[in-house]
């Protein structure tokens, strides 16, 4: 079975500080996807940063990189910079390679990013 | 270029009603898939679209269906509905092909259509 486990509910950061949400995930297939969403209040999911299984470097999205450690099967997201607009909620999403699966991603329960000045 | 539009943004039913949701996906998008977000249980995936043929159903009793036009809008349809289906539903778009999977993060989300079952 596929699961995406997020321990932080809640993470507080200074404006233009950095911060480290967490994510660990756990699959049994050898080629997968890992991304990272952030939905503030509107409810839209917007795409911040994505991570093959194979990929050999950290992905990088401007402030935004992952910190993937396969051997400890996690994938954490750092913010560098925080800003005030990046309060909000962020989750953690998988894919698996299932064959006619498309567009089916397994989600964490998410961490509530709150930014402070 | 248009994101992906979900309408109605936000609608409320009653016990045993039933509605239609609609999604329009990013021109040149084929595949679409439904998600369901809840307090209580998260994000979880309803069903995935791809040229009209359902590819993917998650596990959600009969009451929820759905369906995909040639253009490739897609609606979901929830009948006889329950408290418990109050709730964000969530439609993606994906570039994806028929070679498979998901592979560079090319899923994007609407806004969303909140229902609040009364």
């Amino acid at each position: 079975a596929q699961k995406i486990t997020q321990t932080q509910p809640g993470m507080f950061v200074q404006e233009k500080e950095a911060v480290t949400l967490d994510c660990t995930y756990d699959t049994s297939d050898p080629s997968y996807g890992l991304f990272w969403y952030k939905q503030p209040s509107s409810g839209e999911m917007i795409f911040l940063i994505y991570q093959g299984s194979y990929d050999q470097q950290n992905a990088t999205e401007g402030r935004y990189s992952l910190n993937f450690q396969k051997a400890r099967k996690s994938a954490n997201l750092v913010i560098s910079a925080s800003q005030l607009g990046d309060s909000a909620m962020y989750f953690c999403a998988m894919s698996t390679d299932r064959g006619s699966t498309l567009g089916r991603l397994y989600f964490g329960r998410g961490t509530q990013l709150t930014v402070w000045p | 270029k248009a994101g992906v539009t979900q309408t109605p943004r936000y609608l409320i039913k009653t016990r045993g009603q039933q509605v239609t949701l609609s999604c329009s996906p990013i021109s040149g998008h084929r595949s679409v898939s439904w998600y369901q977000q809840t307090p209580g249980q998260g994000l979880q995936f309803l069903f995935e679209y791809f040229s009209e043929t359902q590819r993917n159903k998650g596990n959600f009793p009969g009451r929820f269906s759905g369906r995909q036009f040639s253009n490739s809008r897609s609606e979901m349809n929830v009948s006889t509905l329950e408290l418990g289906d109050s709730a964000l539903y969530l439609c993606a778009s994906s570039l994806a092909g028929t070679s498979g999977r998901l592979s560079t993060g090319e899923l994007f989300f609407g806004e969303g259509s909140r229902l609040t079952v009364l």
